[in-house]
């Protein structure tokens, strides 16, 4: 069965602190990656994705994203958060061969003014 | 001008009522879609329609029935609902299976 792991439930940290969240999936084979974030009462949105090409993906907000094909990974990270940056943030995997996209459980990050 | 639409925002009903979602996309996609977001904020896939035919129908019960009309819209239609129910109900829509997905403001379900 498909799984993806996000290993931080809960993350609190100080404005200008850097983040990292962790995200592992449990299969091989050609993987589309999704960072998802949501605000505080609002849907989901895109942060930022991976198809192909360069490993070292940006996106929105000063957030980037690093896929490691060996350790069936895809971190993301901000370098200097903000207290608006306080939201659940969800890892997301679409393998082709089951034609779904799988979240993992997701981690509230509280970034503390 | 919202890109995928739900309605309503809030429904409130009591256990073994009959109720529906509408979901709307003006983006011009081919796939929709429908989650569900536990009181956990997990988000697990419930139905998948690609050019208005079902592709992915996640073990959810038979009293969860998907609709699409046309291209642009996909409602859900639950009978005779229950506490376990109750819910954060999202849809979304992607160009193609695999794309990036546009969600909707989401539906919060109370079944009392």
């Amino acid at each position: 069965a498909q799984s993806v792991s996000q290993h931080n439930h809960h993350v609190i940290l100080s404005e200008a602190a850097s983040l990292e969240l962790g995200c592992n999936y449990s299969y091989g084979g050609t993987v589309n990656l999704f960072w998802y974030v949501q605000y505080p009462g609002q849907h989901l949105q895109l942060l930022l994705k991976y198809f192909s090409g360069d490993p070292l993906v940006k996106g929105i907000k000063g957030f980037e994203a690093e896929f490691i094909k060996s350790k069936f990974s895809f971190n993301l990270r901000k370098p200097s958060v903000q207290w608006s940056d306080t939201a659940e943030y969800f890892c997301a995997v679409f393998k082709a061969a089951g034609n779904k996209l799988t979240f993992g459980g997701g981690t509230r990050v509280l970034v503390k003014p | 001008d919202t890109a995928v639409s739900q309605t309503p925002k809030y429904l409130v009903t009591q256990m073994g009522n009959d109720k529906s979602i509408k979901c709307e996309q003006n983006l011009g996609h081919d796939t929709m879609y429908w989650y569900k977001q536990d009181s956990k904020k997990f988000l697990k896939i419930m139905f998948s329609y690609n050019n208005k035919e079902l592709i992915i129908n996640e073990t959810v019960p038979n009293r969860f029935s998907p609709k699409s009309p046309d291209k642009a819209h996909l409602n859900l239609h639950i009978n005779s609902l229950e506490l376990g129910d109750s819910a954060v109900y999202f849809c979304a829509s992607s160009q193609f299976l695999g794309d990036t997905q546009y969600f909707g403001p989401g539906t919060r379900l109370t079944v009392l």
